[in-house]
């Protein structure tokens, strides 16, 4: 089974802090996602890979920033933290191959992170 | 663009009976359209998928689902709820025709109670 894992499953910061969420997969795949989960909302795209080094901006990108040097390997940045950030954050990766989702394409989600900035 | 609206943020229903969780999209082209499931402390898993195949979808579980066009609607069902499909539920949409459309959108989600 493919294995998505988040580093860590809750975290406290404060406002202004720089914030790293690390995420990485075992199975070597191209796409690699990172969602927040709010109550009412649903899931709302932050960023996503389709290869190292590259990023595409999603739906709500401002505020963060993403990098990805390896493969399995996607952080989520948080370069000064706002209280409006506390959120549970989502990554998720998958086996398509480039910008556009296939038919055979699944998306495996990590556990979470509960990110809450005080 | 894409959208999907979930109607009901939670349902409960008895055990045993009929599970329908409603999901409604918009779309200007064929969608992919996806459930997933959330149990508690755990990230998203899929249940099943319409990728522009056959209508009604079985997914794992015993929860299945039905494309239908006319009503722009994609709602899961399950004949007999079980104890452990307590959970929340997200329906989601994609445009797999837009280039750099990568990108599931979520529904607000419904949380499914079953009682005992």
């Amino acid at each position: 089974d493919v294995k998505v894992t988040q580093s860590s499953r809750y975290l406290v910061k404060r406002t202004g802090e720089k914030v790293f969420l690390e995420c990485v997969q075992d199975m070597d795949h191209e796409n690699m996602f990172w969602y927040r989960q709010d109550p009412g909302l649903g899931l709302r795209l932050i960023y996503f890979s389709y290869d190292v080094k590259m990023k595409e901006k999603g739906d709500i990108p401002e505020g963060y920033s993403v990098s990805r040097e390896k493969k399995e390997r996607f952080s989520l940045i948080l370069e000064s933290a706002s209280t409006n950030q506390t959120s549970m954050y989502l990554c998720a990766s998958s086996s398509g191959a480039g910008p556009i989702l296939s038919t055979n394409e699944k998306l495996f989600f990590g556990s979470g992170t509960q990110l809450s900035v005080l | 663009a894409q959208s999907v609206t979930q109607l009901g943020s939670h349902v409960s229903v008895s055990e045993g009976a009929l599970v329908l969780l409603r999901c409604n999209y918009s779309s200007s082209v064929p969608p992919y359209l996806f459930w997933y499931v959330q149990y508690p402390n755990q990230g998203l898993q899929l249940l099943l998928k319409y990728t522009s195949a056959a209508t009604l979808v079985k997914g794992i579980n015993g929860f299945e689902a039905e494309f239908k066009k006319s009503e722009t609607s994609f709602h899961l069902t399950k004949p007999s709820a079980h104890m452990s499909d307590a959970a929340e539920y997200f329906c989601a949409v994609t445009n797999p025709a837009v280039t750099g459309a990568n990108n599931l959108f979520f529904g607000t989600g419904t949380r499914l109670t079953v009682i005992p």
